[in-house]
């Protein structure tokens, strides 16, 4: 069945650094692919997502880059900010089915 | 934008009594919305998946008598957790489906979730 593999974290990072979470996927046809952020104690919002090959999704200094030849969505940012400091999630969607979740990476961001 | 919201945000309940957990989709009809459940620090497992005017489809593992799911009306899926005990304690997210034409294609929002404790 379909399927998303995150890095493992906890990732902990200084302010400024940049950043990368690992994503790669295993799913039949061509899944459309999402980022999702998670704040402490609230609900997931969308980051970013991609629906074709090639396709790079970006928002508030994210990115991610829809690759079919490695199966792969990393996640990046040239620089990040105390207020990144999240769980993010990458998962997928074929079509109108469900949203299949990666296992979710919390990121720090340390002054 | 679109909204998805869900109440209570906190809930705590004794042991072997229900407790209601309410999403609403706020500003578009869905006919679809899911309800998933996280455990401390893991992922989101998808519980079921609420359909408009019919009988849920509940994953494997996930006992439909246990967490009961009405959803009957365009805007409003319930999940309710029944004769609870320590171990349904948990964090319950539900997401909706806008499928009308003007967002983008099928996206789905996710309410700000719910935290069940039972005591």
């Amino acid at each position: 069945g379909d399927s998303v593999t995150q890095m493992e974290g906890p990732v902990t990072l200084s302010e400024e650094a940049f950043l990368t979470i690992n994503c790669t996927y295993t799913a039949t046809g061509y899944p459309s692919l999402f980022w999702y952020v998670q704040y402490p104690g609230e609900g997931l919002q969308l980051l970013l997502k991609a629906t074709k090959a090639d396709d790079k999704g970006s928002n508030k200094g994210f990115e991610a880059t829809y690759r079919k030849e490695t199966t792969s969505f990393h996640l990046e940012k040239g620089s990040v900010q105390v207020s990144d400091s999240a769980v993010y999630f990458c998962a997928l969607r074929r079509g109108a089915q469900k949203l299949v979740f990666g296992q979710g990476t919390r990121l720090t961001i340390n002054p | 934008g679109a909204v998805v919201s869900q109440h209570p945000s906190r809930v705590i309940c004794k042991s072997g009594t229900s407790v209601k957990i309410e999403c609403r989709s706020l500003d578009f009809q869905a006919t679809t919305m899911f309800w998933y459940r996280q455990f401390p620090k893991q992922s989101l497992m998808l519980m079921a998946t609420s359909n408009e005017g019919s009988k849920a489809t509940y994953e494997q593992g996930v006992e439909k008598d246990k967490f009961l799911i009405n959803h009957a009306s365009l805007t409003l899926s319930t999940l309710t957790v029944t004769s609870a005990h320590p171990e349904d304690s948990s964090f319950y997210i539900c997401s909706a489906r806008d499928e009308g034409p003007d967002n983008g294609g099928n996206t789905i929002y996710f309410g700000e979730g719910s935290w069940l404790t039972v005591v």
